[in-house]
């Protein structure tokens, strides 16, 4: 069966500090990657997907940054947080290219910028 | 583009009461649309989807949902709320063609709460 983890949990992390949220997925082999953020009091939002490795498609401008060093990880950084980089990051996976295909998604990361 | 918009972002009813959570959707394209549900402490997790055919979608749980495209309208309905049904509830829509992988677009959420 397929499982995705995503750690950690929860995150505080002061303003200006890097950012390393990770991603892995298990039972599959090439599924495509997603993470979305979820700001307080709005919806869910895509901010990269990627396909293959080292292919990245971002969403929206940002401060933040996605890498896939491998076919099952998907990492989202960033070099200095920023207060608005706060709120709930879900890490997604699916196989296929229909825009049908269902979403698996982590537990997601609160992350806090103090 | 497409939006969703969910109204009302906290939903009451009492156990065994009707549920509705009402969602409302712009798409420049024949839509597919989603719910999800989250769990206290757990990642989220398809309810139901529609993409063709039949405008009643049953789901998991005792859910459904009609497509209405008159109304430009997905509402998630169960007709017996349980206590295990509270949770965070989240629509979404996504491009039809298959082209957009899983971009989907989603709506801000409605925390659904049961009370005895």
């Amino acid at each position: 069966s397929q499982t995705i983890h995503q750690w950690p949990a929860t995150l505080v992390q002061p303003v200006g500090s890097p950012l390393s949220l990770e991603c892995t997925v298990e039972g599959t082999s090439n599924p495509n990657l997603y993470w979305y953020r979820q700001a307080a009091g709005r919806g869910l939002q895509l901010l990269f997907y990627s396909v293959g490795i080292g292919q990245i498609s971002s969403e929206v401008p940002q401060n933040l940054s996605a890498s896939r060093p491998q076919d099952r990880q998907f990492i989202l950084s960033s070099k200095k947080l920023l207060l608005s980089d706060s709120g709930f990051y879900l890490c997604a996976w699916n196989t296929g290219t229909g825009s049908y295909e269902k979403l698996f998604f982590g537990s997601g990361t609160q992350l806090s910028v103090l | 583009a497409q939006s969703v918009t969910q109204l009302g972002s906290h939903v009451s009813v009492s156990e065994g009461a009707l549920v509705l959570l009402r969602c409302n959707y712009s798409s420049s394209v024949p839509p597919y649309l989603f719910w999800y549900v989250q769990y206290p402490n757990q990642g989220l997790q398809l309810l139901l989807k529609y993409t063709t055919g039949a405008t009643l979608v049953k789901g998991i749980n005792g859910f459904e949902a009609e497509f209405k495209k008159s109304e430009t309208s997905f509402h998630l309905t169960k007709p017996s709320a349980h206590m295990s049904d509270a949770a965070e509830y989240f629509c979404a829509v996504s491009d039809e063609g298959g082209t957009s992988y899983g971009k989907l677009t989603f709506g801000q959420g409605t925390i659904l709460t049961v009370h005895p």
